[in-house]
């Protein structure tokens, strides 16, 4: 089992949609929680990072953690061709170290 | 945040040269990481640069082929040893700044093509 999980997509949403986008994690000692964003070419762009359980909202983008099922999601509302991108989750394990998952590649259709 | 600038931004190198890549932070940082990245892969954490003390490897990665150093608070170095193309990636640079959270930044990478 990988430490971080997401599918890989592509995830395709109509423009103005809500997209949702998922992680699971094996670590139960995890205590952050990261998502970054990651356009082609370009180094990844930290974009929201929760500790909490619950939702934190920046924006229209809203993470949210669920510590005892072990998934934390980002939800971008009103989606825009500029969130095309691929979405790297990312947890702080209990080893001090950031654990990145594969991404998700995200496709806004006009 | 922090800003973290990486030189070069890009090289095509030949096999079995070395090439040195430069990572600079406009604030002292706690952490400083150097991670590749394949095309359409995640990223790959090689090694944690340690101030005034031999960097952390992961496993597969080792000292003699990726040496690093890292003199103070905010310049670290990467170099990619006798080089093949399988060494053809992207490096980055990335930083956690102080304060106890666990925030972490990348640098803009530096593109490797080893021919």
């Amino acid at each position: 089992q990988k430490e971080v999980e997401q599918n890989s997509g592509p995830l395709s949403v109509p423009e103005g949609a809500i997209a949702s986008l998922n992680c699971t994690y094996s670590d139960r000692g995890s205590q952050s929680f990261f998502w970054y964003r990651q356009y082609s070419g370009k180094s990844p762009e930290l974009i929201m990072f929760i500790y909490s359980n619950g939702d934190k909202e920046d924006g229209r983008f809203t993470a949210q953690l669920n510590k005892a099922s072990q998934y934390v999601s980002l939800l971008i509302r009103d989606s825009q061709p500029s969130d095309s991108a691929t979405y790297l989750c990312a947890v702080g394990s209990s080893a001090s170290k950031i654990i990145f998952g594969s991404g998700t590649r995200l496709s806004i259709r006009p | 945040s922090a800003v973290i600038s990486q030189k070069p931004s890009r090289d095509i190198c030949q096999r079995g040269t070395s090439l040195t890549i430069q990572c600079q932070v406009d604030s002292q940082v706690t952490m400083m990481f150097w991670y590749r990245q394949q095309p359409g892969q995640s990223l790959t954490l090689i090694a944690t640069a340690n101030q005034g003390s031999e960097a952390t490897y992961e496993s597969g990665f080792v000292i003699d082929k990726f040496p690093i150093s890292r003199p103070n608070l905010t310049f670290s170095t990467l170099t990619v040893s006798n080089m093949s193309p399988e060494d053809s990636s992207i490096y980055l640079c990335s930083v956690v700044t102080s304060g106890g959270s666990w925030e972490q930044y990348f640098g803009p990478g530096t593109r490797l093509t080893v021919t």
